[in-house]
């Protein structure tokens, strides 16, 4: 089982719907999660934290987590065309401290 | 603030060849990570260091690898001979504190051994 594991997508958005991204992950003792966009070429760039159980807003983005489940959630309201890209999640490892990266999903907004 | 910064951003070399690549980290930063990304694998961390100290170097493939952070605003990594497989993109990237925050990333290095 993959420490960090995400849908690799494509998914595919039209332009003003929400797009709801899936990330689940197997320690139990993460205490720490992160939402990266990478644009097609780019370097990752934070987006979201969240660090404990529930939903956290900024802007058009919410992140959810849900400890007991193990899952991470973001959710893109009103998807613009520039919102696609790859989004990995990441998990701050409880065991090693060390950022754990999913291998991303894809997303796709049509216009 | 100029971010983290990585070059070379492109490099072609033939097998068996060395390869450096090198990262400033940003100013202030006390973490550094080197990471590698590759379409099968994903983004994979390689070695961490704290305070230019090696923490956790378990992720570094091969003995052809290998990492040095002789000052807090500079690191190399270096494989020795390279080959093909170990074509991917290379991040840098560093933190302020470990537990606190994600990561800031450089732009990346684009090797290409043939």
């Amino acid at each position: 089982q993959k420490e960090v594991e995400q849908n690799s997508g494509p998914l595919s958005v039209p332009e003003g719907a929400i797009a709801s991204l899936n990330c689940t992950y197997s320690d139990r003792g993460s205490q720490s999660f992160f939402w990266y966009r990478q644009y097609s070429g780019k370097s990752p760039e934070l987006i979201m934290s969240i660090y404990s159980n529930g939903d956290k807003e900024d802007g058009r983005f919410t992140a959810q987590l849900n400890k007991a489940s193990q899952y991470v959630s973001l959710l893109i309201r009103d998807s613009q065309p520039s919102d696609s890209a790859t989004y990995l999640c990441a998990v701050r490892s409880g065991a090693t401290n060390k950022l754990i990266f999913g291998t991303g999903t894809l997303l796709a907004v049509q216009p | 603030d100029a971010g983290v910064i990585q070059s070379p951003r492109h490099e072609v070399t033939e097998m068996g060849q060395e390869v450096t690549l090198r990262c400033k980290p940003i100013s202030g930063h006390d973490y550094l990570f080197w990471y590698r990304q590759t379409m099968m694998r994903g983004l994979e961390l390689l070695i961490y260091f704290n305070n230019n100290v090696p923490i956790d170097d378990s992720g570094m493939p091969e003995d052809r690898f290998s990492a040095k952070m002789p000052n807090a605003s500079f690191s190399t990594l270096k494989i020795q001979p390279s080959e093909p497989r170990d074509s991917a993109v290379y991040f840098c990237a560093s933190s302020l504190a470990q537990g606190a925050g994600g990561y800031t990333f450089g732009s990346g290095t684009r090797l290409t051994v043939v």
